[in-house]
């Protein structure tokens, strides 16, 4: 059975940083490119980060809200997908979900239950 | 980026009833569409990639259409638990957009 469990989500002030972690299991990780998506409460899916997998280069791609600020890494043989967020904004609030995205595909066919970081003073 | 723009953005209906939501692309994005249902509290589901392949598991029911700019998903009979938001997203272009919602209520 696929696996997404994130963890990693806390209170943090303006300006902070926090690192999200996704365990991942039931699956061969290093085949899948695996994406961050968040959702700020009441609202709909803001896509956050991808990175490829390595038979692709592990080329990343980052929303233009969060480059510069957050940074995506895998760890294949750990299984984990991390997302390092620094220079934290109140607009970061949100639920921060895992995804494997479907091979040959593009979209995400497994989702975490989410992971809750809330920015605020 | 490309802007996908989702409608409605919620609807009343009955069991039973045919149910169609739409997405616009801002430009041509080919195929490269996926619907997903998300109930509060829980995380998204992939029902259809690709405009119209439906994932393992998910009621014939949903259907979805289109290609370019123009897409729908129809729900031909809605049920109980069909009730939910649904969002569209695009994965033709870096970043990836998604729509913004359509709550499907129960009326």
């Amino acid at each position: 059975e696929v696996q997404l469990v994130e963890s990693g989500g806390d209170l943090v002030q303006p300006g902070g940083s926090l690192r999200l972690s996704c365990a991942a299991s039931g699956f061969s990780f290093s085949d899948h490119h695996m994406d961050w998506v968040r959702q700020a409460p009441g609202k709909g899916l803001e896509w956050v980060a991808r990175i490829r997998n390595k038979v692709e280069g592990y080329i990343i791609d980052y929303a233009a809200s969060v480059k510069g600020r957050f940074t995506i890494s895998r760890d294949d043989s750990k299984n984990s997908l991390s997302l390092q967020m620094n220079s934290l904004k109140i607009e970061d609030t949100a639920l921060y979900f895992c995804a494997r995205v479907l091979i040959g595909r593009g979209q995400f066919d497994h989702w975490g239950q989410g992971t809750l970081v809330t920015v605020s003073s | 980026a490309i802007q996908m723009t989702q409608s409605p953005s919620s609807l009343s209906a009955s069991v039973g009833d045919r149910v169609t939501i739409t997405c616009r692309a801002s430009q041509g994005i080919g195929h490269a569409l996926g619907w997903y249902q998300q109930k509060p509290g829980k995380a998204p589901k992939l029902l259809i990639s690709v405009t119209s392949s439906l994932q393992s598991g998910v009621p014939s029911r949903f259907t979805a259409s289109g290609s370019g700019t123009d897409f729908t998903l129809t729900i031909s009979s809605l049920q109980p638990e069909d009730f939910a938001t649904y969002y569209c997203l695009q994965d033709s272009n870096y970043p990836l957009t998604f729509g913004g919602g359509t709550k499907v209520e129960i009326k």
